[in-house]
C-alpha cells in the first residue's frame, strides 16, 4: 500500500511561516514527481507546485512564487513545503500528491495537513 | 491561469447515468491529453478516478469513464450508486507548464 504521510495540523499568526512535511518511500523518490495542492475550507483544489525528489528541481505556480519553497531530504524520503508571509486566506488543508509523469495527474495523495492562520 | 469550468452540481437517481463537463481552453484541456478526474468524499483526500482523458486506474469501477472533445472534457458515471455521491474535480496540464483544476462539481444521488 503506497502511502504519503504528512505532518500534523499547524496554527500560525499572520506574517509567520509554516513548513509541512510529507514522508514517501524510496520507490516514490526514484520514480515519481511530487506536488503540493491546497484546499481552502469549502473551496476547490489549487495546485501550488512540483518538486522532482531525485534531483530537487522545482516549479511553482505563479501566485505562490516568492512565498513558497519546496525541498526534499533524500535520507528520509521526505519532501517539505514552506509557505511564508502567511495571510488569513492561506488557511487551508495542504496535500502532497505524486504523479508518475511530469504532466499527468496524481495517483496517490497524503492525508492532508490543516494550516490555520489567524490575525 | 483560470480554473477550468465545471457545473456546481449535478444529480441523478440510482442506476442512472450522469455526465460532468470540464470546460477549458486551447491552452489546457484542448492542448494536451493530460486530463484527469478526482473524487473527494467529505473530510477525505481526493482519489484518482480517470487519467490521461480516458484511462482508469486499477481498482476503479468501470462505471467511470472519461472523454474529451475540443476544449471540453467529460466524466460519465453509469449505474449511479449511493457511494458515488461526492465532489468531483477535473485537472489539466497547461501550455504555461503549470497545472489547473476545475472548480468542482457536487454530485447528489437522489
Amino acid at each position: 500500500q503506497v502511502q504519503l504521510v504528512q505532518s500534523g495540523a499547524e496554527v500560525k499568526k499572520s506574517g509567520a511561516s509554516v513548513t509541512v512535511s510529507c514522508k514517501a518511500s524510496a520507490i516514490t523518490f526514484s520514480n515519481y514527481y511530487m506536488h503540493w495542492v491546497r484546499q481552502a475550507p469549502g473551496q476547490g483544489l489549487e495546485w501550488m507546485g512540483i518538486i522532482n525528489p531525485s534531483g530537487g528541481s522545482t516549479s511553482y505556480a505563479q501566485i505562490f512564487k516568492g512565498r513558497v519553497t519546496m525541498t526534499r531530504d533524500t535520507s528520509t524520503y521526505t519532501i517539505f513545503m514552506e509557505l511564508s508571509f502567511l495571510k488569513s486566506d492561506d488557511t487551508a488543508v495542504y496535500y502532497c500528491a505524486r504523479s508518475a509523469t511530469l504532466r499527468g495527474g496524481f495517483d496517490t495523495w497524503g492525508q492532508g495537513t490543516m494550516v490555520s492562520v489567524s490575525s | 491561469q483560470s480554473a477550468l469550468t465545471q457545473p456546481a452540481s449535478v444529480s441523478g437517481s440510482p442506476g442512472q447515468s450522469i455526465t460532468i463537463s470540464c470546460a477549458g481552453t486551447t491552452s489546457d484541456v484542448g492542448a494536451y491529453d493530460y486530463v484527469s478526474w478526482y473524487q473527494q468524499h467529505p473530510g477525505q483526500a481526493p482519489k484518482l478516478m480517470i487519467y490521461d482523458v480516458t484511462k482508469r486506474p486499477s481498482g476503479v469501477s468501470d462505471r467511470f469513464s472519461g472523454s474529451k472533445s475540443g476544449n471540453t472534457a467529460s466524466l460519465t458515471i453509469s449505474g449511479l450508486q449511493a457511494e458515488d455521491e461526492a465532489d468531483y474535480y477535473c485537472y489539466s496540464f497547461t501550455t504555461n507548464k503549470t497545472r489547473v483544476f476545475g472548480g468542482g462539481t457536487k454530485l447528489t444521488v437522489l
